[in-house]
């Protein structure tokens, strides 16, 4: 069964960088994702998708200090130069033949 | 810029039918995948199924007995009926955007409450 895995919740100093973690669930590892950012009473919004090989594509208007990467089964979210702004939930989605899948989404608290 | 923006009731009768529709500008509905999510109070993101633009459609099996996504190509709208409803339903729910792979482009969300 295709699952996601996220950490509830995550922090980082104002200013610093910080990096969330996707798992995918076994056998499933070479599946690609993507990241979406829901700021508070907000809906959510595309930043990127992240390959098995680590490249990464930013969608329409999303600044380079967000980028993604991968090793093996889990995939990531850098955030640099954290802003207050960044505080919000982050979730990774995939997909697979006629379907669409959630993880659980991290919370991002920027102290 | 696409833009999608759902309309529908915001409360809803335990037991009826409830009837969103997301209408899409900026871009056609032609050639992607349109899908629902709704997101409970306080939780996170849950698929509902999506439609592509010719009608093919598939459901997250968990709803799938009580959903129905149908599209109007001239009007550049698409629709959800999910049946039966319960206050478990109660959610924001999103229209969405994808290339068959992720979903790119979000609406703002609609909140609907199950009450009688």
């Amino acid at each position: 069964q295709l699952v996601l895995t996220q950490s509830p919740s995550a922090s980082a100093s104002l200013g610093a960088s910080v990096k969330l973690t996707c798992t995918l669930s076994s056998g499933h590892s070479r599946y690609a994702i993507a990241w979406h950012q829901q700021q508070p009473e907000k809906g959510p919004r595309y930043l990127m998708n992240v390959n098995s090989d680590g490249s990464h594509n930013n969608g329409d208007g999303i600044p380079a200090r967000f980028s993604g990467s991968s090793s093996g089964a889990e995939r990531y979210l850098t955030i640099s130069s954290l802003q207050s702004e960044d505080e919000a939930d982050y979730y990774c989605q995939t997909w697979a033949t006629g379907i669409q899948v959630f993880g659980g989404g991290t919370k991002l608290t920027v102290l | 810029q696409v833009q999608l923006q759902e309309s529908g009731p915001g409360l809803v009768k335990p037991s009826e039918t409830l009837s969103l529709t997301c209408t899409v500008s900026g871009g056609s509905i032609n050639g992607y995948y349109w899908s629902w999510i709704r997101q409970p109070p306080g939780k996170g993101l849950e698929w509902i199924g999506y439609i592509y633009y010719s009608g093919t459609t598939n459901y997250n099996s968990s709803l799938k007995s009580r959903v129905t996504i149908s599209v109007d190509t001239s009007k550049n709208q698409f629709s959800l009926k999910l049946r039966s409803m319960t206050a478990a339903d109660t959610a924001v729910y999103y229209c969405a955007r994808s290339t068959s792979t992720q979903l790119d482009y979000w609406g703002q969300g609609t909140p609907v409450t199950v009450s009688s």
